[in-house]
């Protein structure tokens, strides 16, 4: 099954910040986070492990609170280059990662 | 470090046709998995291979098939196409199973 992505969407301005949603009704293993610019290939981000460690990116971060099975990704002060769409995919141990359907996120000059 | 490859990277084709996808991990990278990529399904896992070994697998119709090589290089096979086959095929090479995915730019396949 399939983690759910929150928001689908967003739109910003530059320099605001933003937070994706990803949850899963499995025991989580690992969370992974993507980003797809159009026409383009998904570009890995980071990866979180169960253990709930945050883990930062320049200004993009991600946590990984396993009681719940959820994971965050912040976007702060956002960036012209930050518009794309993100994908979360989460793993049981030992299973392959399954993705979210994605949020799409547009940041405005 | 070359990145991930994939042959052709576009290919129009028509109903009842079959065709094969290449992929070329990064060097050192034993697992490679395929996904199909749609506007409305977003991004669905059809299979992984480690070390030649199939290791998972998604929810796709027989018809959808793959091998893995010695020298880890991965094709994936779809035989009897249907206009739903039409989608953007990605491959991803990791070190192994866990870790993260390093995607290769997609064969956009076309069925009329």
């Amino acid at each position: 099954q399939q983690p759910v992505q929150s928001p689908q969407a967003v739109i910003l301005r530059e320099g605001e910040d933003a937070v994706i949603n990803c949850s899963s009704s499995k025991a989580l293993y690992s969370v992974h986070w993507y980003r797809q610019k159009h026409g383009e290939a998904p570009v890995f981000l980071m990866i979180l492990l169960k253990g709930g460690e945050q883990k930062g990116h320049e200004k993009i971060s991600a946590s990984f609170n396993e009681k719940k099975q959820q994971s965050s990704l912040y976007l702060t002060a956002s960036q012209l280059s930050y518009s794309g769409t993100y994908f979360c995919g989460t793993a049981v141990l030992g299973g392959k990662s399954t993705f979210g359907d994605g949020t799409t996120l547009t940041v405005k000059p | 470090k070359a990145g991930v490859t994939q042959t052709p990277r576009y290919l129009i084709k028509t109903r009842g046709q079959q065709v094969t996808l290449s992929c070329s991990p990064i060097s050192g990278h034993r697992s490679v998995s395929w996904y199909q990529q749609t506007p409305g399904q977003g991004l669905q896992f059809l299979f992984e291979y480690f070390s030649e070994t199939q290791r998972n697998k998604g929810n796709f119709p027989g018809r959808f098939s793959g091998r893995q090589f010695s020298n880890s290089r991965s094709e994936m096979n779809v035989s009897t196409l249907e206009l739903g086959d039409s989608a953007l095929y990605l491959c991803a090479s990791s070190l192994a199973t866990d870790n993260e995915q390093f995607f290769g730019p997609g064969t956009r396949l076309t069925v009329l």
